[in-house]
């Protein structure tokens, strides 16, 4: 099992430009996370989905669009970029929602210039 | 305004000392979790604590539960180098169930 895989790994934007990051995990997790991690911030949830088909806002979705099509997958969209949006970002999926682990990614290292 | 506080924010010490990081709130939490982070990784779960006053030992790893279940603390007895890293603890409250609120973390760095 590879767990929760996170694509790509590294990326530099311009201001405005768009990208689209994914997550795939392999343990038939219902529930499915993106945070974002900003030094001295610790984690912040961006959205998070409760299964497919299904999306929720977290503590910071402004700027941010989630697709979760398949149960497996959980796509997170930046439509236009900002300097703002610089940091690390980490999915997450746990099997249900509550006092469950959550399993999270390597995390993907956005620069946004 | 973050909704739970981590202290210290950075510790460094000696390998074989004792240490202890607290998390505190003024929010009631129904369950607290404790996780560690290494470099270029994400967290990965130690503990989850889920009644008020409880304490959970994981080999050098002492967690305890606040009574009124606003607070939490890691201690570690004898640290070692390998126990390196950002800890991180992140708590459920009854409102917000699905979701998990993280602290700032602690950024631990044991010397060799």
């Amino acid at each position: 099992n590879a767990g929760v895989t996170q694509t790509p790994k590294f990326r530099v934007l311009k201001t405005g430009q768009s990208m689209t990051l994914l997550c795939a995990q392999d343990m038939n997790h219902e529930y499915m996370y993106w945070y974002r991690q900003d030094p001295g911030m610790g984690l912040r949830l961006i959205h998070y989905s409760v299964g497919e088909g299904t999306t929720a806002k977290g503590e910071v979705p402004d700027g941010y669009n989630v697709s979760r099509l398949k149960k497996q997958n959980f796509l997170l969209g930046l439509e236009s970029a900002a300097p703002s949006q610089t940091s690390v970002y980490f999915c997450a999926s746990s099997y249900s929602g509550t006092q469950e682990t959550q399993y999270f990614g390597p995390g993907t290292r956005l620069l946004v210039l | 305004t973050q909704l739970l506080e981590q202290s210290p924010q950075f510790l460094s010490i000696q390998e074989g000392e004792n240490l202890t990081v607290y998390c505190n709130s003024s929010s009631v939490f129904s369950s607290l979790q404790w996780y560690r982070q290494e470099p270029g990784e994400g967290p990965v779960l130690l503990v989850t604590v889920v009644t008020g006053g409880e304490v959970k030992k994981l080999k050098r790893l002492t967690f305890q539960f606040g009574d009124a279940r606003k607070d939490s603390s890691l201690h570690i007895t004898a640290a070692q180098t390998g126990d390196t890293g950002l800890y991180l603890c992140a708590g459920r409250t009854s409102g917000s169930a699905r979701q998990l609120t993280f602290g700032s973390g602690t950024q631990l760095t044991v010397l060799p």
